[in-house]
Order: C-alpha cells, then structure tokens, then sequence
C-alpha cells in the first residue's frame, strides 16, 4: 500500500523553530518528487515546497523563502521541512505529498504545527 | 505566483449535474486537476491531467479545459460527495515544481 506518514508537528512560540518528518513507503521513493502543502484553520490549501526525485531542484512558498528547507533522504524514504523563525501565519496542518509530472497524487494525514506564544 | 479563482460555495440537487469551475492564466499552460476534501480528511486527487480518474474515482466525475477555465463536473450527484474541492495546476512563475491552488468550492448536495 502506497503510504506517507507525517509527523514532528506541535505546539511553538513564535520565532521559534520545529522540523516536520515524513515516511513513506509502498513505492520507489527516490523516484518521486516531494512536497509540502498545508492547511491553515478554516482555510484552504497552501502549497509550502517542493524538492525534484534527485534533490536537484528546490523550490519554495514566497512567504516561507529563508526560513523552511525541505530536504530528503532517499536511503530512509523520508522527507523532512525544517521550519525556522516560525509565525503565527503559519500555524497550518502541514501535509507531506508525492508529486508526479500530472499531479500532487498521494498525502499524507498532515500533522499539526500552532504557534503561539 | 499565479492564481486560480473559485466559487465559494456551489449546490446541487441529489441525482443532477453539477459543474465547478476554476480560473486562471496558468490553465492556459497547464491542465487543471481536481481534489476532493471531505471533514477532517487528507485531500483525494479526483481528475489529473485531461480528464483523467485515479483507480477508484467513480466515472460520473469528468473534467474539461478551455482556455483560462477549467471545470470538474459531476454527473448524477450523490450524497457522498458533498464536500470541498479545490483545482490546482503548476504555477507558472516558478520552475516545474511549484504549484498553486484554488481558493477551493464547498459543494452542498441538497
């Protein structure tokens, strides 16, 4: 079964820094691009970043620009979003999601980042 | 970034068609796709590309692009799909892998 699984997510006060992990398994992770969208409350998604099959590529949300990275290991089937300087804008649940050529096509069940003083 | 345009909210009787549209200047570049969000769920991919179903959609949803519009249409609506939806397509300001979203459609089945 094709799975991500999102975790790391809490409760920080502003300025703060947290990292976002994210496991996947059921298919060739190294063969995919990755991404983080998230979900402010009552809110629509948010596309956040995205890191190319080879890490080769990167590419970041104006308003995260310089304070996430989004990185990956392929050798663990894991991505990571290293948030620093967090606001509270970016109180969100945060979803870990595989990306194809088409399409953003499989997610994770989000796991929850508040920040708050 | 681009930006993509929803309607907020849009109804449908049980059993009758309904089409939700999205807006933007990168659906002239790119096909929209379509996510189906219900409470406290992850979104679902429900049509990618042109007019294509992921293994599990049911075929009464459609989608169609026409210049800076692009549709998903439900046809013979059902109680179960009652729920949010929201378009994406790539974002045409940033390299092949930024994306952008719709505001998203809340869609009542009446």
């Amino acid at each position: 079964e094709v799975q991500l699984v999102d975790s790391g997510g809490g409760v920080v006060k502003p300025g703060g820094s947290l990292r976002l992990s994210c496991a996947a398994s059921g298919f060739s992770f190294a063969d995919y691009a990755m991404h983080w969208v998230r979900q402010g409350p009552g809110k629509g998604l948010e596309w956040v970043a995205g890191i190319s099959w080879n890490s080769g590529g990167v590419k970041y949300e104006d308003s995260v620009r310089g304070r996430f990275t989004i990185s990956r290991d392929d050798a663990k089937n894991s991505l990571s979003l290293q948030m620093s300087s967090l606001r509270a804008e970016d109180t969100a649940l945060y979803y870990c999601v595989r990306g194809t050529s088409d399409a953003l096509d499989v997610w994770g069940q989000g796991t929850m980042v508040i920040v708050s003083p | 970034s681009s930006e993509l345009t929803q309607d907020p909210t849009v109804s449908v009787a049980l059993g009758q068609t309904v089409r939700i549209t999205c807006q933007g200047d990168s659906l002239r570049s790119y096909y929209a796709n379509w996510y189906q969000q219900k409470p406290r769920q992850a979104p679902l991919l429900v049509i990618y590309g042109h007019n294509n179903r992921p293994s599990g959609i049911p075929d009464r949803f459609s989608g169609s692009n026409s210049g800076n519009t692009a549709s998903l249409t439900i046809s013979g609506a059902q109680a179960e799909d009652e729920a949010d939806y929201y378009c994406n397509s790539r974002d045409t300001s940033a390299n092949h892998l930024g994306w952008v979203f719709g505001g998203g459609t809340k869609l009542t089945v009446l």
